[in-house]
């Protein structure tokens, strides 16, 4: 049973509009998310993260949104680049420095 | 400088024989990661090195899986009898220390197909 969910296996979007890529998780003692990017041959990379005291995080075009009412979160990304076509994860933990849980990854193409 | 690199890129195993994946961490990161990705599914945590601490063995799925770290560098992730549902892709990463996962630097994975 998947703790973290990414419904959508892949995303396609046109150049310069906006990228939602969502993520629920079912566990209610998570308290802090990040979402990772991975290119093909390469290892994950970190993009951004989120604590449960907040409900935003920006990081110039990327905004990660948190409802913990809802257990859902959201990466957006805008505007999207061809360079932004990878995987993106969104992982979640109980707290920071603890074992995080990845959720199956969505492919996200960006077209030009 | 070096990331973490991981050895070899690809691996192809008969079912039944052993398998051994390398993990070379970044220098100086005293912390050192396993995980696996399945297909389909999220990377999933297998253990979890610390300096000279006892590792964190909690996400081992058998005890056909075991690993070591020698001198708190590079690590070696052993999968004895391998099983067809072995194959996945086996992810290293490390990190100066234990903390949010934005520390945590990954190596490109090892993809291992079991036959």
């Amino acid at each position: 049973d998947q703790q973290v969910k990414q419904n959508s296996p892949s995303l396609s979007v046109q150049e310069g509009r906006i990228s939602i890529l969502n993520c629920d998780y079912t566990n209610s003692m998570f308290d802090y998310f990040l979402w990772y990017k991975k290119y093909p041959a390469e290892g994950p990379t970190f993009l951004i993260s989120i604590s449960s005291i907040k409900d935003k995080n920006e990081d110039g075009r990327f905004t990660v949104f948190l409802n913990k009412s809802a257990k859902h979160l959201s990466l957006h990304i805008v505007p999207s680049q061809p360079g932004d076509s990878a995987v993106y994860f969104c992982a979640a933990s109980v707290s920071r420095g603890q074992n995080f849980v990845f959720g199956p990854g969505t492919r996200l193409s960006v077209l030009p | 400088g070096a990331g973490v690199s991981q050895s070899p890129s690809n691996k192809v195993t008969e079912k039944g024989k052993d398998v051994e994946l390398r993990c070379d961490p970044i220098s100086g990161h005293t912390a050192l990661y396993w995980y696996r990705q399945s297909l389909g599914q999220g990377l999933e945590f297998l253990i979890y090195f610390q300096g000279n601490s006892a590792p964190d063995k909690s996400g081992l799925p058998s005890d056909r899986f075991s690993a070591e770290r020698t001198g708190g560098s590079v690590s070696t992730l052993t999968i004895q009898r391998t099983q067809q549902e072995d194959s996945a892709v086996y992810l290293c990463a490390s990190s100066f220390q234990r903390g949010g996962g934005e520390t945590q630097y990954f190596g490109p994975g090892t993809r291992l197909l079991v036959l």
